[in-house]
């Protein structure tokens, strides 16, 4: 069976560091990857997307931006956080021959 | 544009009680998935259910069910019998569009069973 992996579970950074959020998928090849940000109080936003290797779509223009170095690793980055960047923050995947998106456990940033 | 509308913002029900979860849509394609998601206070969005626009068939699976019409772009889910784990936050999701990869979420609805 299919599982998502995300890490780490909890992260508090000071405004200005540096981010690098990790997600990995297990028992699927070639799926297609996605971030979504769940801001306080607000609905989830898709933040980018993947369809392969290298592939990065992005949805909303801002200071993160994602990377996909292996076919199942998804990676979100910033290399200066701002306050508003607090959020919590979900990876899932999709199958190409499928619609439906499966969502991992979830980062809950703290940008103080 | 899509949109999706869950005008419940917080429901509260007594355990053992029928509650309905309401989600309106808005979109101009006629190939359209739809999707319930629960999330618990431990924050990971699982997967409930998709139905397709081509497919109004109502389901039900133990104490859930879903009621799809086109007719008035309704997605409506309802949980019979509700019991304290059923409390979370559900939202209601639309994909639309060929080739389209963005789920348009609702704001979702709080559900508190209180024993």
């Amino acid at each position: 069976s299919q599982t998502i992996h995300q890490w780490p579970a909890t992260l508090v950074q000071p405004v200005g560091s540096p981010l690098s959020l990790e997600c990995t998928v297990e028992g699927t090849s070639n799926p297609n990857l996605y971030w979504y940000r769940q801001a306080a109080g607000r609905g989830l936003q898709l933040l980018f997307y993947s369809v392969g290797i290298g592939q990065i779509s992005s949805e909303v223009p801002q200071n993160l931006s994602a990377s996909r170095p292996q076919d199942r690793q998804f990676i979100l980055s910033s290399k200066k956080l701002l306050l508003s960047d607090s959020g919590f923050y979900l990876c899932a995947w999709s199958t190409r021959d499928t619609e439906t998106q499966y969502f991992g456990p979830g980062t809950r940033l703290l940008v103080l | 544009a899509q949109k999706v509308t869950q005008a419940q913002t917080e429901i509260s029900v007594v355990e053992k009680e029928d509650v309905t979860l309401d989600c309106v849509y808005e979109t101009r394609d006629t190939t359209y998935y739809l999707f319930w998601y629960k999330q618990p206070p431990s924050g990971e969005l699982v997967f409930l259910i998709r139905r397709n626009s081509f497919d109004e068939q109502n389901e039900i699976s133990g104490r859930y069910s879903w009621n799809f019409q086109k007719s008035t772009s309704s997605f409506n889910f309802t949980i019979t019998a509700s019991q304290v784990v059923d409390s979370a936050v559900y939202f209601c999701a639309l994909l639309s569009g060929a080739g389209s990869y963005q789920l348009t979420f609702g704001k979702g609805t709080k559900l508190s069973v209180i024993p």
